[in-house]
């Protein structure tokens, strides 16, 4: 199967200094990474979708100086929370997609970044 | 039109029991449907796929249902086990690749 991985895969910051998460495909090119936000007990919400080599889709309400998105390689996404205030303390998820050869594409998640703001 | 909704919110069944997920999606552009199995602290594994040019799909005791008229699907899960207790997700996606979730069911096993 296909492997996504985030580094770190919790972290404790002070509130107003900056986090960055990283997100990995291990073993495909991925040319469109997501990024997720989950609270507890509900269900993931799309922040942006990342492709390589061009800037982030953010969704509605997303903040975009406040999430900052790189999509430096097929193979690398990373989001920095700028800031960060315990509000955005959070489980922050990757997804990676990969191409098949039945014409779609499969999305795969990595295992998560648990955020504490404090 | 966006939206994918899923119920039950919470399951709870018997060993080797066949608990039942249901999805209803109202966009019919939509034409990919994932199942994703969630264990706390985990990030989200994909379980099983169908498209809208199939009514049925099988791997191992999984199974999703789908009905294109009734613009619905179900995953079923046969002999279930207490380690199949997990949350479970249903999706659906055009070939955008962005995919829409469904609210979640969380699922438990008795043994």
């Amino acid at each position: 199967g296909a492997v996504v991985s985030q580094h770190p895969s919790w972290v404790i910051c002070k509130s107003g200094t900056s986090v960055k998460i990283e997100c990995r495909s291990l073993d495909f090119q991925a040319t469109t990474m997501f990024w997720y936000r989950q609270f507890p007990k509900q269900s993931l919400m799309l922040m942006a979708t990342s492709n390589e080599g061009s800037k982030a889709t953010y969704e509605q309400g997303v903040e975009k100086d406040k999430f900052l998105i790189n999509h430096a390689s097929l193979t690398l996404s990373t989001l920095t929370v700028t800031s960060a205030h315990p509000e955005d303390s959070s489980f922050y998820i990757c997804s990676a997609t990969r191409f098949r050869t039945s014409g779609y594409y499969e999305q795969y998640f990595g295992p998560g970044t648990r955020l504490t703001v404090t | 039109q966006q939206q994918v909704k899923q119920s039950p919110q919470s399951l709870i069944v018997q060993k080797g029991g066949i608990p039942i997920i249901n999805c209803a999606y109202e966009n019919t552009a939509f034409d990919y449907f994932p199942w994703y199995q969630q264990f706390p602290g985990k990030g989200p594994a994909l379980l099983i796929a169908i498209r809208p040019d199939v009514s049925e799909k099988k791997e191992g005791r999984f199974t999703i249902s789908f009905n294109k008229s009734a613009k619905q699907f179900s995953l079923h899960i046969m002999d279930s086990q207490p380690g199949d207790s997990a949350t479970y997700f249903c999706a659906a996606s055009m070939r955008a690749q962005k995919l829409v979730f469904g609210q979640g069911t969380r699922l438990t096993i008795n043994p």
